[in-house]
């Protein structure tokens, strides 16, 4: 079974630009989760899909960022327009919940090292 | 607000000698609690959680956790230390309500294995 996946792995960007990254969950995971890590900081939550709804987007920073989960499938993040401070990893993460008695572990990807000059 | 505590940045200890990192944790309710690595160039791999019951948690790789609620600790433990566990390790907290919910990390700590 294939894990998460997380495209590109790397991103060197100048402020001002856009990116988007991209995640595709482990199949049949209905949560899909996006996390970020400043260097040297915690990783934080950004936002939690159910499907292709969001659930809670309390960690998004401001409006610059936009995530979506199309179908919910995989999901993008977009940044736009990107300044210096989004400089970091961002992980994804999916789980399948809490089903029949089982309990929810997250799964995470390798992460998208974003850096903006 | 749930928090998590690791309280030691950077940690360096001989191949084959015993390890413990250490994991404070502040919630309100009970608590899910887990152990995560990510070694160089990887992504984070899930080495053990508890959820109920028994308090030693045996993972992956060796590794054990023991949850004390009087401390709200969660603190991980390997007996002998190999240069491959050489990484980051983060502890990290969720809620136990039976809906799947964010985790709160904690900075993570980096071990280092001298030969």
């Amino acid at each position: 079974e294939a894990g998460v996946t997380q495209f590109p792995s790397h991103s060197v960007i100048e402020k001002g630009q856009t990116v988007t990254l991209r995640c595709d969950p482990i199949s049949g995971h209905d949560n899909l989760y996006w996390y970020r890590r400043v260097m040297g900081k915690e990783i934080k939550f950004l936002l939690h899909f159910v499907k292709e709804s969001k659930q809670d987007e309390s960690g998004m920073p401001n409006n610059r960022f936009l995530a979506e989960r199309t179908g919910g499938t995989y999901s993008t993040l977009k940044v736009q327009p990107a300044e210096l401070e989004d400089s970091g990893v961002y992980f994804c993460a999916s789980s399948q919940g809490f089903l029949q008695g089982s309990t929810d572990t997250q799964y995470f990807g390798p992460g998208t090292r974003l850096t903006v000059l | 607000a749930q928090s998590v505590t690791q309280p030691d940045i950077h940690i360096t200890v001989s191949e084959g000698a015993s390890l413990e990192l250490r994991c404070n944790y502040s919630y309100g309710a009970t608590p899910y609690l887990f152990w995560y690595v990510q070694s160089p160039g990887q992504g984070l791999q899930l080495l053990l959680k508890y959820f109920s019951g028994d308090t030693l948690v045996q993972g992956i790789k060796g590794f054990e956790a023991e949850f004390k609620r009087s401390q709200s600790s969660f603190n991980l433990r390997k007996p002998s230390v190999h240069w491959s566990d050489a990484a980051e390790y983060f502890c990290a907290v969720g809620p136990f309500t039976g809906t799947a919910s964010k985790l709160t990390f904690g900075t993570g700590t980096r071990l280092q294995v001298t030969l």
